[in-house]
């Protein structure tokens, strides 16, 4: 079964400080494709990053990275000098290449930027 | 704009009355999926479609049709909408399967 869990319902970070959201993984497929989405209060769904798991280089979106350990089947989500636009709630996502292109979101972690 | 379109964005319905919420997208995207989200579950995939003709299953499907006769639209339909299909659905297409998905603004439902 392909699952995605997301360990940290809610957390919270100071306005121009760091913060790091967790995100694993559960398949059998060895190719698949990572994201993180951010939906702000407006509820639109937004692409923060993407990552390709035949990738070592860990993908990087000006304030935001991720570090990918595949053999971990981890995911995690860097925000560098939180803003206070980041509040949002944050789904880690993927999709496994070749079992039928679904794809698979975690629970959410609800990030709050303190001013 | 290039964009994804969903209607209606609010509704309000009684248990077993048919509805369709359509979704559009104009950037000649071969795959679209339909999502609901539901607190503390995330989003879940009802259905998805490769292409024209061609959908299958998410992991909960129950309850719900779709149809995707042409390549722009992928409604979603609800012959007898239940009280526990009350929830927030989203609509979403992709250039490929194995892609970024573009999410439409979200489609209110509350089944009374």
């Amino acid at each position: 079964a392909q699952t995605v869990t997301q360990s940290q319902p809610e957390m919270s970070v100071q306005e121009a400080e760091t913060v790091t959201l967790s995100c694993t993984y559960d398949t059998s497929e060895n190719n698949y494709y990572l994201f993180w989405y951010k939906q702000p209060p407006s509820r639109q769904m937004i692409l923060v990053i993407r990552q390709e798991a035949y990738k070592q280089q860990n993908a990087t979106e000006n304030r935001f990275s991720v570090n990918f350990q595949k053999a971990a089947k981890s995911f995690s989500l860097k925000i560098s000098d939180s803003q206070l636009g980041d509040t949002a709630m944050y789904f880690c996502a993927f999709i496994p290449l070749g079992t039928g292109n679904q794809f698979y979101f975690g629970t959410g972690t609800s990030l709050t930027v303190i001013p | 704009e290039a964009q994804v379109t969903q209607n209606p964005r609010y509704l309000i319905t009684v248990t077993g009355k048919k509805l369709t919420v359509t979704c559009s997208q104009n950037m000649n995207h071969e795959y679209m999926s339909w999502y609901r989200q539901d607190p503390g579950l995330g989003l879940r995939q009802i259905y998805y479609s490769m292409n024209v003709e061609v959908t299958d299953k998410g992991d909960v499907p129950e309850g719900y049709k779709v149809s995707r006769k042409e390549k722009r639209n992928f409604p979603l339909i609800l012959e007898s909408p239940s009280p526990n299909q009350t929830s927030l659905y989203f609509c979403a297409s992709s250039p490929v399967g194995v892609d970024t998905q573009y999410f439409g603004p979200g489609t209110r439902l509350t089944v009374l």
